[in-house]
């Protein structure tokens, strides 16, 4: 089971509809969660951060989280054709024994598609 | 300037060849990643630094990729007798690493091509 998993997609949206990402992950002590945007030769840009069960809006993205089901999603309203890019989600590892965040784990991205 | 920086930008080097990439961090912050990214694929974790010492380096995928950060900031990749294989965008990002505040910021990244 990889650590981080999303679907690859793509996922194609008409411009103006909802665009959902979803990632699940592995690791049950996971305390801190991130969407990064990743457009086509360019490196990824976080767009979200979310820490606490329940949602995050910001803008047109809402964040969702819940630690019982191990589930992060990204939810995208209004999506313009701007918004066509990979989307990553990214999961600090919590480090067993240890207070301490551990390494930051990416999934393989979800390609969208906001089609005018 | 206040973003990760990378050097160099571009990197194609022969088969069997040694290479060092270069990344400086925003300043301050503590934790700094490598990741290794091929086309299509996710960021894969190689190695992260707290402050001078590497917590992690499991991603490294063998004993040709050694990673240094000797004062805390600067960082530097090396790979040994480089192969084809090992083409791919190297990515550094670094992150203040404060309780949960652990917001980690990519560099434009290093594509090295090996030939």
């Amino acid at each position: 089971q990889k650590e981080v998993e999303q679907n690859s997609g793509p996922l194609s949206v008409p411009e103006g509809a909802i665009a959902s990402l979803n990632c699940t992950y592995s690791d049950r002590g996971s305390q801190s969660f991130f969407w990064y945007r990743q457009y086509s030769g360019k490196s990824p840009e976080l767009i979200m951060s979310i820490y606490s069960n329940g949602d995050k809006e910001d803008g047109r993205f809402t964040a969702q989280l819940n630690k019982a089901s191990q589930y992060v999603s990204l939810l995208i309203r209004d999506s313009q054709p701007s918004d066509s890019a990979t989307y990553l989600c990214a999961v600090n590892m919590h480090a067993v024994g240890s207070s301490n965040t551990g390494k930051l784990i990416f999934g393989q991205g979800t390609t969208l598609q906001v089609k005018p | 300037g206040a973003g990760v920086s990378q050097t160099p930008s571009n990197k194609v080097t022969e088969k069997g060849k040694y290479v060092e990439l270069r990344c400086d961090p925003i300043s301050g912050h503590t934790a700094l990643y490598w990741y290794r990214q091929s086309l299509g694929q996710g960021p894969e974790f190689l190695i992260y630094f707290q402050g001078t010492g590497a917590a992690d380096d499991s991603g490294l995928p063998n004993d040709r990729f050694f990673a240094v950060r000797p004062e805390g900031s600067v960082s530097t990749l090396k790979i040994q007798r480089t192969e084809r294989g090992d083409s791919a965008v190297y990515l550094c990002a670094s992150s203040p690493h404060l309780d949960r505040d652990t917001e980690a910021f990519f560099g434009q990244g290093t594509r090295l091509t090996v030939v």
